[in-house]
């Protein structure tokens, strides 16, 4: 039963280039929500989706940031133009989407992100 | 808006000493709290979580958490810490679908 899968795992740019990072969330799963983690900071949160919608926005940089669940595939957060404060490690997790208390979240590994 | 604090960025014990991680929360309404383990380069472990059915929570790898809402608190417990428990640890309050996280804390264990 695999959890959640995060590619690549570590991930070099330029500054100028794209990133894309890759979600698949664990089996069963429908909900995926985006984590960044700066260093000497705790996981601060980008943005929630479900298949083909957005449902919360309110932590991604309004500028070079989008992420989208497709209908089939994975999740992808994608970065344009990288600067070099775009360095951190990139988590995803992933829900059921159950009401109430039962609904917790799994994390994958992360992918690390270096801007060279 | 809800918010978390880890008090003591470093926590250092011995093998066999009592580990505590102090967690301190607001939130406007009844919270869901979490406590996650890293170990390096990898992802987010849940340990245990409170979900209002009972103010102690047991978790895994033998950590256990109390709640209490007079204090705003729900600091993070081992009885005997052992080399394996080296991590770092984080806390977490969900008031709705996404987690706030505290900075977290790294757990030394020396021999």
């Amino acid at each position: 039963n695999a959890g959640v899968m995060q590619n690549p795992r570590h991930l070099v740019r330029r500054r100028g280039q794209e990133a894309r990072l890759r979600c698949s969330p664990m089996k069963g799963h429908s909900h995926v929500y985006w984590y960044r983690q700066l260093p000497e900071e705790g996981l601060k949160f980008m943005v929630y989706l479900q298949k083909e919608n957005i449902i919360d926005e309110s932590g991604m940089p309004k500028e070079r940031f989008s992420a989208e669940f497709p209908k089939e595939g994975p999740s992808i957060l994608r970065i344009q133009q990288v600067v070099r404060g775009d360095s951190a490690a990139y988590f995803c997790a992933s829900s059921h989407g159950l009401a109430g208390s039962t609904d917790t979240q799994y994390f994958g590994p992360g992918t690390r992100l270096t801007v060279l | 808006a809800q918010s978390v604090t880890q008090l003591g960025s470093h926590v250092s014990v011995s093998e066999g000493a009592l580990v505590l991680l102090r967690c301190n929360y607001s939130s406007s309404v009844p919270p869901y709290l979490f406590w996650y383990v890293q170990y390096p380069n990898q992802g987010l472990q849940l340990l245990l979580k409170y979900t209002s059915a009972a103010t102690l929570v047991k978790g895994i790898n033998g950590f256990e958490a109390e709640f209490k809402k007079s204090e705003t608190s729900f600091h993070l417990t081992k009885p005997s810490a052992h080399m394996s428990d080296a991590a770092e640890y984080f806390c977490a309050v969900s008031e709705g679908s996404t987690l706030t996280f505290g900075k977290g804390t790294m757990l030394l264990v020396s021999p």
